[in-house]
């Protein structure tokens, strides 16, 4: 079943604000995350990705952050444009060998 | 491009009948995979290969078969569709760092979405 969840379905934002997309993790064991994003008819576009040994890590208007004491895991996009209207969702390898395990997504919709 | 490409990107077809999705990959990955993403978007992990090995294979039906006739390339047989099997279906491929599988960071292709009439 899903280890990975999200505590939001959707987010809706003004163009121009920092949005803060949330996931929560139930596996402590989990060593790696990762960020996608899905635009309508498309495949998911990887975002950014973090190991467990990190707690932060930062990419153009994107940046990640892990706190493993609450297993929490949360996606910040700074300015946010019309562009970045989808589905992101968050997925996590449990230990070497195994898939990726995706969450639910959330639907972030961007107005102008 | 460097992609991962599938087709078709749509299929329609009645209970019963067989199908097959393609899909290719020209990044030079090892592991390739079969993703479903049912109707809420819940995207789960189907199939994985390795240099054309089965890896992974997470209590799929037996209809559901793949194939594998080169690391570039992964396809996926169903017999016997359902309606059930309605979805979308995603291929993706990651890279490994030598025989080590990553299991990271995979690259999709567009998906192709599956109605069974």
């Amino acid at each position: 079943g899903e280890s990975v969840g999200l505590h939001l379905p959707t987010l809706s934002v003004q163009e121009g604000d920092n949005s803060i997309i949330n996931c929560a993790y139930s596996n402590s064991a989990s060593d790696y995350f990762i960020w996608y994003k899905q635009e309508s008819g498309k495949g998911p576009q990887f975002i950014i990705d973090i190991r467990s040994n990190m707690d932060k890590r930062q990419g153009q208007r994107v940046t990640v952050l892990l706190n493993k004491t609450v297993k929490h895991l949360s996606l910040q996009i700074a300015a946010t444009q019309p562009g970045d209207s989808a589905v992101y969702f968050c997925a996590e390898k449990v230990e070497a060998g195994t898939a990726l395990i995706f969450g639910k997504g959330t639907t972030l919709s961007v107005s102008s | 491009d460097t992609a991962v490409s599938q087709t078709p990107k749509y299929l329609v077809t009645q209970m019963g009948n067989d199908k097959s999705i393609k899909c290719e990959q020209n990044l030079g990955h090892d592991t390739m995979y079969w993703y479903k993403q049912d109707s809420k978007k819940f995207l789960k992990i189907m199939f994985s290969y390795n240099n054309k090995e089965l890896i992974i294979n997470e209590t799929v039906p037996n209809r559901f078969s793949p194939k594998s006739p080169d690391k570039a390339h992964l396809n996926l047989h169903i017999n016997s569709l359902e309606l059930g099997d309605s979805a979308v279906y995603f291929c993706a491929s990651s890279p490994t760092k030598g025989p080590i599988l990553l299991n990271e960071k995979l690259f999709f292709g567009s998906g192709t979405q599956l109605s069974v009439l």
